[in-house]
């Protein structure tokens, strides 16, 4: 399983776009980029997976460049809310199972 | 879609006993489920897989006699911890995967379950 390093915390003010980049640098090729977002004493909850290239959805976009040993999450204009961990994760569908291992994870703190 | 439950959410117990979570998938079948714990301001660290009607697949280090796995159905796997201690005091978060048609599924966690050993 590859590994992941990420800034263990980052602070940004509210309203701001907020990118937070991870590094996978033994990525294994059938593996994919998955984000999480986790919030004290809940469970993760999904942000975005991708490939390569670019994926947006509604709340993020995921840029992979083409050698793919990094990734970086933006968040565009984040809210109070938006303080949380987020989890960069590397792993790939194995025997009908994506097994994966989270990382420290990165603590985003927005300031009012 | 793709929910996924635990319960109890909270559960404080005695050291020495046995305390049983359940983890659902409640609007898909899961082909695999995943246990986590994670201790306060760590990162979640992979305890075990399972695979519904087949023995649970343990991370080093995790001892399967004092956790036990059972993934009886396509959408339930319960973890029990046997004879607890206080050491064993966590947060125990399941994961699911879907019957998965293309290489990019991704888990599902559920809410978490907070055990307390006194």
């Amino acid at each position: 399983l590859a590994k992941t390093t990420q800034p263990i915390s980052m602070d940004s003010y509210e309203g701001q776009e907020v990118n937070i980049t991870c590094s996978h640098n033994n990525i294994a090729t059938n593996d994919y980029i998955t984000w999480y977002q986790q919030f004290p004493s809940q469970g993760p909850r999904f942000i975005i997976q991708g490939y390569k290239t670019k994926v947006t959805n509604e709340v993020a976009s995921l840029f992979i460049p083409a050698d793919r040993k990094s990734s970086t999450l933006s968040l565009p204009r984040v809210s109070l809310s938006d303080t949380a961990v987020y989890y960069c994760l590397v792993g790939a569908y194995s025997g009908g199972y994506q097994k994966v291992t989270f990382g420290i994870g990165t603590k985003l703190q927005v300031i009012p | 879609g793709a929910v996924v439950s635990q319960h109890p959410s909270r559960v404080i117990c005695k050291s020495g006993t046995s305390v049983k979570i359940e983890c659902r998938s409640l609007d898909f079948q899961a082909t695999t489920m995943f246990w986590y714990r994670q201790f306060p301001k760590q990162s979640l660290m992979l305890m075990a897989t399972s695979n519904e009607g087949s023995k649970a697949t343990y991370e080093q280090g995790v001892e399967k006699d004092k956790f036990l796995i059972n993934h009886a159905s396509l959408t339930l796997s319960t973890l029990t911890v046997t004879s607890a201690h206080p050491e064993d005091s966590s947060f125990y978060i399941c994961s699911a995967t879907r019957i998965a048609e293309t290489s990019d599924d991704e888990q599902f966690f559920g809410p978490g379950t907070r055990l307390t050993v006194l």
